[in-house]
């Protein structure tokens, strides 16, 4: 049970570029979320989705995309990568309704970006 | 401004001395979670709190959540290297009833010297 896994664990863009992030979760959850982590600013809800098929903006969406193909895949693109967005990101993933606060978010290991 | 404020910023304790953290919030406090953080690893569920008064232990650590205060507090007895890291609250203050929407705080950062 491997949990939350990112990949790539570490990148370096330049301005201008994209790339995708690929978060997976071997644990059938039904909600998965994209967060970025920068000093002082805490975690911040990029996108979340709530099932197979299905996308929405959290807090921060401008110049990310996602997708969710699959329901233990949740990737986040960059489709012409900014200085801005250089930042450490975070996947996470939650059953829905079921158990209430008993059900915390599990989070992968990280994706250390950064964009020159 | 940030809903969620966490103090101190950071902390630096000698090995064996206890700390506090503290998790205060601007609006109602349902659900209240508890993360650590090494560098370079993801964030570690440590405890969850959803009830005013309600107290949870984990070895060392003991977290409270004070619902007139709109805050949480996280307490370390007797410190130790391994408890260094990044320590996070994230909560939902929309009332979901479920960790599905979190907020979470700017976090903590604790040293432990020898």
């Amino acid at each position: 049970n491997a949990g939350v896994t990112q990949t790539p664990k570490f990148r370096v863009l330049k301005t201008g570029q994209s790339m995708t992030l690929l978060c997976a979760q071997d644990m059938n959850h039904e909600y998965m979320y994209w967060y970025r982590q920068d000093p002082g600013m805490g975690l911040r809800l990029i996108h979340y989705s709530v099932g197979e098929g299905t996308t929405a903006k959290g807090e921060v969406p401008d110049g990310y995309n996602v997708s969710r193909l699959k329901k233990q895949n949740f990737l986040l693109g960059l489709e012409s990568a900014a200085p801005s967005q250089t930042s450490v990101y975070f996947c996470a993933s939650s059953y829905s309704w079921r158990g209430g606060y008993q059900e915390t978010q599990y989070f992968g290991p990280g994706t250390r970006l950064l964009v020159l | 401004s940030q809903e969620l404020e966490q103090s101190p910023q950071s902390l630096i304790v000698q090995e064996g001395k206890n700390l506090t953290i503290n998790c205060t919030s601007s609006k109602t406090l349902y659900g209240l979670y508890w993360y650590k953080q090494k560098y370079g690893e993801g964030l570690i569920f440590l405890m969850m709190l959803q009830k005013g008064g309600e107290e949870k232990s984990h070895e060392k650590i003991t977290a409270k959540l004070d619902e007139k205060k709109q805050q949480s507090s996280l307490h370390i007895t007797a410190s130790q290297p391994s408890h260094a890291g990044i320590y996070l609250c994230g909560a939902d203050i929309f009332g979901t009833g479920t960790a599905s929407k979190l907020t979470f705080g700017t976090g903590t950062r604790l040293q432990v010297t020898l």
